[in-house]
C-alpha cells in the first residue's frame, strides 16, 4: 500500500542512549517532516525537509537531528536520548508546489526514555 | 503571530445528535485549512480540506467544515454522530507562504450511546 512507513512502532530507551527513527514514502513526495506528539499540545514540527538535499528546523529541534538519505527516506536521531524526549514521533510527507495540499502520515513511534 | 485555536479540549454528544468542533485561525491573508482525525493509537487520517474555491466543504464519513472569512473560522460539523466517531480532532492551517503546517491542539470527541 502506498503510504509513510515509519520503523519501528515502538521503543524504549534509557537515558542517554542514541537511535534513530527511520521514516520512507513511495509516494515520490517532495517534502518530508518530523512531528512530535505531547498530550495536550498537539503537534510540533521537529525538522522538515522540503526537498531532496535540504533540511531546516522546526518549533522544537533541540535534541534532534535528521539525514534526507534521499527523495523516499528521512531519518530522525537522538543522540543522546532525555526522558523529555517521550513522546509520539509522525512522520509525514507532501507534494509542495500544489496551492492546497495535505500531508501523508505514518502511523508513528511510540518512544519511551527512562 | 500565526496560530490555529480549537476551542473545545473536549466535546461529548449523544450518539445521533449533532457534531460541533470549533476552530479559529489568525490570518489576514486566506490560507489554507484542514481538519485531522486521529483515532486511539492511530497515525492522523486527512478529513477534509479548504481549497480557496467552495467555502462549505464535504469530507469523509459525513463531516463538513465551512470557512468564513469574516470569523477567520472553519467549524466541523457533522448531523448525527455516530460511536465510531470518537476519536481525535485537528484543525490544521497552512499560511501562505510557509513550509509548514501548524495545529491545533486538539479536540477530542467523545460519543455517548
Amino acid at each position: 500500500n502506498a503510504g509513510v512507513t515509519q520503523t519501528p512502532k515502538f521503543q524504549v530507551l534509557k537515558t542517554g542512549q542514541s537511535m534513530t527513527l527511520q521514516c520512507a514514502q513511495d509516494m515520490n513526495h517532495n517534502s518530508m517532516y518530523w512531528y512530535r506528539q505531547d498530550p495536550g499540545m498537539g503537534l510540533r514540527l521537529i525538522y522538515y525537509s522540503a526537498s531532496e538535499g535540504t533540511t531546516d528546523k522546526g518549533e522544537v529541534p533541540n535534541g534532534y537531528n535528521v539525514s534526507r538519505l534521499n527523495k523516499r527516506e528521512f531519518s530522525l536521531r537522538l543522540e543522546s536520548a532525555a526522558p523529555s524526549q517521550t513522546s509520539v514521533y509522525f512522520c509525514a510527507s507532501s507534494e509542495v508546489g500544489l496551492a492546497n495540499y495535505g500531508y501523508t502520515f505514518g502511523s508513528g513511534t511510540r518512544l519511551t526514555v527512562v | 503571530a500565526q496560530s490555529v485555536t480549537q476551542l473545545d479540549s473536549h466535546v461529548s454528544v449523544s450518539e445521533g445528535t449533532p457534531v460541533l468542533l470549533r476552530c479559529n485561525y489568525s490570518s489576514s491573508y486566506s490560507p489554507s485549512l484542514f481538519w485531522y482525525v486521529q483515532h486511539p493509537n492511530k497515525g492522523l487520517q486527512l478529513l477534509l480540506k479548504y481549497t480557496s474555491a467552495a467555502t462549505l466543504v464535504k469530507g469523509i464519513n459525513g463531516f463538513e467544515a465551512e470557512f468564513k472569512k469574516s470569523e477567520t473560522s472553519f467549524h466541523l460539523t457533522k448531523p448525527s454522530a455516530h460511536m465510531s466517531d470518537a476519536a481525535e480532532y485537528f484543525c490544521v492551517v497552512r499560511y501562505p507562504g510557509a513550509n509548514n503546517l501548524f495545529f491545533g491542539t486538539g479536540t477530542r470527541l467523545t460519543v455517548i450511546p
